[in-house]
């Protein structure tokens, strides 16, 4: 079974400064997808970024980008110049790749990250 | 198009009521899946089903707890006699083909048992 693990369950930084967030995972497939949820005090499940496991370059989307290290199976956030609307909960999850069957979410326990003005 | 639709938003119930909660997924999403979340945790997979067929429930506990996804409708989730353990937000999440591109979550209803 997938484990995913996030070590820090609260981070808080100033606006405008970077932030890193981690997640380190435990698989025995080769094949899988990665993926960093923000989830906002509305409750809804917003999709910031997501890295196929087969590819080696990072993902990035505008101020987000990832540092993705399969070896080490880790699979870190960060977010540059932060804004006070980067403010939630965040959610790494995992998904393997599967030609049938459930592609389920495994989600790890969130981090808290505030960002103060 | 107006995305997953969950409802309702909120839900009250009373210890041994039933609970049924509805998820209409994205038009042309034939996947459903139905994740739980309880306070200050992540979201865990209870269970994914098709038009008409449940694929996996291996998430979903053994008793009191049913899911459907008819030919026509919503999907429902459907809490039978429920208890205060039972408190968390449900989110309902759809899939048009394999592959995480088009997978998209729902708002989520919340459940409280007083």
């Amino acid at each position: 079974a997938q484990t995913v693990t996030q070590s820090q369950p609260e981070m808080s930084v100033q606006e405008a400064e970077t932030v890193t967030l981690s997640c380190t995972y435990d698989t025995s497939e080769n094949n899988y997808y990665l993926f960093w949820y923000k989830q906002p005090p509305s409750r809804q499940m917003i999709l910031v970024i997501r890295q196929e496991a087969y590819k080696q370059q990072n993902a990035t989307e505008n101020r987000f980008s990832v540092n993705f290290q399969k070896a080490a199976k880790s699979f870190s956030l960060k977010i540059s110049d932060s804004q006070l609307g980067d403010t939630a909960m965040y959610f790494c999850a995992f998904m393997k790749h599967a030609d049938q069957g459930a592609q389920k979410l495994v989600f790890g326990q969130g981090t808290r990250l505030t960002i103060n003005p | 198009n107006a995305g997953v639709m969950q409802n309702p938003r909120h839900l009250v119930r009373r210890r041994g009521q039933e609970a049924r909660l509805r998820c209409s997924p994205m038009k042309g999403h034939s996947h459903v899946y139905w994740y739980r979340q309880l306070p200050e945790e992540g979201l865990k997979f209870m269970v994914y089903l098709q038009k008409e067929n449940i694929i996996d429930e291996s998430g979903m506990p053994k008793e009191r707890f049913s899911a459907e996804f008819p030919k026509e409708g919503p999907s429902i989730l459907r809490i039978q006699q429920v208890v205060r353990g039972d408190s968390a937000a449900y989110f309902c999440a759809s899939s048009g083909q394999r592959g995480p591109g088009s997978y998209t979550f729902g708002s989520g209803t919340r459940l409280t048992v007083v």
